[in-house]
């Protein structure tokens, strides 16, 4: 079934230790990709987005995302996690000519100091 | 300025009941989406309204789901005849238009069904 997977369901970390969540997603055809963060007793909000251009794209908090369109994958780095990075994150994917999220299953990152 | 706000923040009801969940979108906005959080299901997508176009509700569970946004801002959520299964977070998001564009997110409505 064409789907958007995060492998990663449960990674713990420790402070400064660097972060790669993977996201792949199975259509074809163009997509647009989206990362969005939860973070404890809060609503969903963007961490970053890729629509075209560079597939390397920036977002908030020192986050990063690679497209890869060979790979249909758009993974979320981060090269030294903080404490205040607990949260969960969830990849999601929107097709060429529909506005409809459609989500990862979502990881759960957590930070210890 | 102000988010997507949502209301009740959390409701708990009969099985059989029916309820209604409310939307308020970003002023602006023309692009309201329903999304749904559940345990078992994750984020799903239920329904979508653009504009004056017909709204896509291509993820609508059941016929007891329906919903309606009244002069293109406000929308509301129904569900009919309530069932265990309903129980989850309804989220709200509005966006500026369709297309290439950043859905923002309500905080949600909490629904319970006892």
């Amino acid at each position: 079934a064409q789907s958007v997977s995060q492998h990663n369901h449960h990674v713990i970390l420790s402070e400064a230790a660097s972060l790669e969540l993977g996201c792949n997603y199975s259509y074809g055809g163009t997509v647009n990709l989206f990362w969005y963060v939860q973070y404890p007793g809060q609503h969903l909000q963007l961490l970053l987005k890729y629509f075209s251009g560079d597939p390397l794209v920036k977002g908030i908090k020192g986050f990063e995302a690679e497209f890869i369109k060979s790979k249909f994958s758009f993974n979320l780095r981060k090269p030294s996690v903080q404490w205040s990075d607990t949260a969960e994150y969830f990849c999601a994917v929107t097709r060429y000519n529909t506005d409809k999220l459609i989500f990862g299953t979502g990881t759960r990152l957590q930070v210890f100091p | 300025g102000a988010g997507v706000s949502q209301s009740p923040s959390n409701k708990v009801t009969e099985k059989g009941k029916d309820v209604e969940l409310r939307c308020d979108p970003i002023s602006g906005h023309t692009a309201l989406y329903w999304y749904r959080q559940s345990l078992g299901q994750g984020l799903e997508f239920l329904i979508y309204f653009q504009g004056n176009s017909a709204p896509d509700k291509s993820g609508l569970p059941s016929d007891r789901f329906s919903a309606e946004r009244t002069g293109g801002s406000v929308s509301t959520l129904t569900i009919q005849r309530t069932q265990q299964e309903d129980s989850a977070v309804y989220l709200c998001a509005s966006s500026p238009k369709a297309g290439a564009y950043e859905q923002y997110f309500g905080p949600g409505t909490r629904l319970t069904v006892t």
